[in-house]
């Protein structure tokens, strides 16, 4: 089982619509969550990350943490074709001084 | 500030040269990581470095090198260049209080061996 799962997509979504990324991770003491997008050809840059269980919103973007499934999401409401790129999610575990990055999921949003 | 800076952004090497892509970091972060990343994958981490002096091996480490004798700086050495080096590679670093701080990249070194 991979440390950190995401499904791969591509994942298409029309203009305006929610987009939800999922990811899963192995480790229940991990301690840290992170999204960074990835345009293509581009460094990874940081969306948003959330470390307590429950909702963090950030303007259009929500990440939503539940250590107890271990899993957490990022839902992007009115999704604009801007939206576009690759979704990496990252984990780490306080101490491990390292994250764990998913492969990411693919995301295209259609005019 | 210019945050994380690698050079070179491209590069092509023949198989079995040596090259040094550069790292520099402005942040006074002591943290900072190199990933190698290939097509349609995520971030595979290669080594990192906790503060001057220290540095330890990731998932990936065979056929790299690296070295951490300031805090700005973090160099990674190829050795050999094999066509399994072929990838993007990205730098990055982050505070002092790991557990809940972002990563920062620099932009990548695109890199290929024929």
């Amino acid at each position: 089982q991979k440390e950190v799962e995401q499904n791969s997509g591509p994942l298409s979504v029309p203009e305006g619509a929610i987009a939800s990324l999922n990811c899963t991770y192995s480790d229940r003491g991990s301690q840290s969550f992170f999204w960074y997008r990835q345009y293509s050809g581009k460094s990874p840059e940081l969306i948003m990350f959330i470390y307590s269980n429950g909702d963090k919103e950030d303007g259009r973007f929500t990440a939503q943490l539940n250590k107890a499934s271990q899993y957490v999401s990022l839902l992007i409401r009115d999704s604009q074709p801007s939206d576009s790129a690759t979704y990496l999610c990252a984990v780490n575990r306080r101490g491990a001084q390292k994250l764990v990055f998913g492969q990411g999921t693919r995301l295209t949003i259609n005019p | 500030n210019a945050g994380v800076t690698q050079t070179p952004k491209f590069r092509i090497l023949k198989i079995g040269q040596s090259m040094t892509l550069q790292c520099t970091q402005d942040m006074n972060h002591n943290y900072m990581y190199w990933y190698r990343q290939d097509p349609g994958m995520g971030l595979k981490l290669i080594y990192y470095s906790v503060g001057a002096g220290i540095t330890d091996k990731g998932e990936v480490p065979n056929g790299y090198n690296v070295s951490r004798s300031t805090t700005e700086d973090f160099p990674l050495r190829l050795e050999l260049a094999a066509p399994s080096q072929t990838s993007v590679y990205f730098c990055a670093s982050s505070g002092t209080e790991f557990w809940n701080q972002p990563q920062h990249f620099g932009d990548g070194t695109r890199l290929s061996i024929l």
